[in-house]
């Protein structure tokens, strides 16, 4: 398909655990964001990716939470040492430019038991 | 502290009938702000936008109004139709790629 794709949609994990999160943006597009929904909240603001450039990983809410892109194609994020406050469905986008309109993709539904 | 705040949680309007969503602001730096609605297991998809420089914009059955004096915006949507029940987000954004958005209001049109 065309748009911003994630992989697993769903993820069940135990408390401590390592989880990785995927993300594939829409071709072309230099710009990729996560962001994280916990239950009855708006969408967070985690991370952001442009071309070459240093991340801005201002949003991550601690060490545990890590993310990478390689050029400007899959992004991963990585949770370390899972929480149970981690649950939350996570999002990422994609743009073509920085100021275009942000594309997302389906998410992926993490649940940490 | 909730920079962008959609006080309703839910909506019901019948078809056919107009549909009004609030959001409210608090920091007077953002400049541009947009509309996406969310179906559940999507991600969001963009809908309608509006810069500070303008207090309406248009699009088919979707106005955005901006009073940037109260801060607030709204969204209306008329006719509503059946297909328009999802939930919808609000944000904004102050000159730079950083959106940040409200908790959204689960909007549903009552055939």
């Amino acid at each position: 398909g065309a748009g911003v794709s994630q992989s697993p949609s769903n993820k069940v994990t135990e408390k401590g655990k390592d989880v990785e999160l995927r993300c594939d943006p829409i071709s072309g597009h230099t710009a990729l964001y996560w962001y994280r929904q916990r239950l009855g909240q708006g969408l967070e603001f985690l991370i952001y990716f442009q071309g070459n450039s240093a991340p801005d990983k201002s949003g991550l809410p601690s060490d545990r939470f890590s993310a990478e892109r390689t050029g400007e194609s899959v992004s991963t994020l990585t949770i370390q040492r899972t929480q149970q406050e981690d649950s939350a469905v996570y999002l990422c986008a994609s743009t073509l430019q920085i100021t275009d309109t942000q594309y997302f993709g389906p998410g992926t539904r993490l649940t940490v038991l | 502290d909730q920079q962008v705040k959609q006080n309703s949680p839910s909506l019901s309007v019948q078809e056919g009938r107009i549909s009004i969503l609030n959001c409210d602001y608090t920091n007077s730096m953002f400049d541009y702000f947009l509309w996406y609605k969310k179906y559940p297991a999507e991600g969001p998809t963009f809908l309608i936008s509006i810069s500070s420089i303008k207090d309406k914009n248009e699009d088919g059955r979707f106005t955005v109004f901006l009073n940037k004096s109260a801060k607030h915006l709204s969204l209306h949507i008329v006719p509503s139709q059946p297909g328009d029940s999802a939930v919808y987000f609000c944000a904004a954004g102050a000159g730079s790629y950083q959106l940040t958005f409200g908790k959204g209001t689960k909007l549903s049109v009552i055939p």
